[in-house]
């Protein structure tokens, strides 16, 4: 299985709801990311796990909360998020997080905030 | 970080060699040059990477130069699958703390590919 699946597909939500992002890999990869992709722009890393520990947290507002419950899982729980959140949110998994190891991505949630 | 330059756009025949370049005139010693590319409604796929000798894979090949500040993507028969966004990233390397290192993604904007039937 080389495959990282999301869910779901697609998602909208208004800006008091509370949803979450799932990501999962079988891979036996110990390092996850998350990456968000507004329309015509290339992917920004918002989160690393590592080993199921938080590494990076490239400045994301706090209405974005990254959780790592196993080492095949990532959510990403979103609270009162804004009209200009809305785009592709990519999970990515890769062995560990060095230099070397590809990394490889889902097909992403494509998320509409009203 | 390491930034890229790279032109927006190019166009190729299909079965044709695609040769898609990229300047990085700010690379380190240590910093490795990897392309990833994003088909239409997809995630990024990894296609290749190398640090000074040129590279080859079963995908493409990457041709650097001596001084490292540039290198190119070849596709060596282009197909109407290869139509996608092509991104050279400098792999960065942050410690966490631990003290792993990472290998952070930072893309650029990319070339969009075209490829002609």
């Amino acid at each position: 299985d080389t495959e990282v699946t999301q869910t779901p597909k697609h998602l909208v939500m208004g800006m008091t709801n509370k949803k979450s992002l799932k990501c999962e890999q079988h891979m036996g990869h110990r390092a996850m990311y998350w990456y968000k992709q507004k329309a015509k722009k290339p992917p920004e890393l918002m989160f690393v796990y590592s080993y199921e520990k938080l590494s990076i947290n490239e400045s994301v507002p706090s209405r974005f909360s990254p959780e790592c419950p196993n080492s095949s899982l990532l959510n990403l729980h979103l609270h009162a998020l804004q009209p200009e959140d809305s785009a592709l949110y990519l999970c990515a998994s890769s062995y560990y997080g060095g230099l070397h190891n590809e990394q490889f991505f889902g097909p992403g949630t494509r998320l509409t905030v009203l | 970080d390491a930034k890229t330059t790279q032109p927006n756009s190019m166009e190729s025949n299909e079965e044709e060699p695609v040769h898609l370049p990229c300047n990085h005139s700010t690379i380190s010693g240590t910093d490795y040059i990897h392309w990833y590319r994003q088909l239409p409604s997809q995630g990024p796929e990894y296609v290749i990477h190398g640090l000074t000798s040129n590279v080859n894979n079963r995908m493409a090949s990457l041709a650097i130069a001596e001084d490292r500040k540039s290198s190119t993507l070849i596709l060596h028969r282009a197909t109407l699958r290869d139509a996608a966004v092509y991104y050279c990233i400098l792999r960065d390397v942050t410690p966490n703390a631990g003290g792993t290192s990472y290998g952070k993604l930072t893309f650029g904007q990319g070339t969009i590919l075209t490829v002609h039937p």
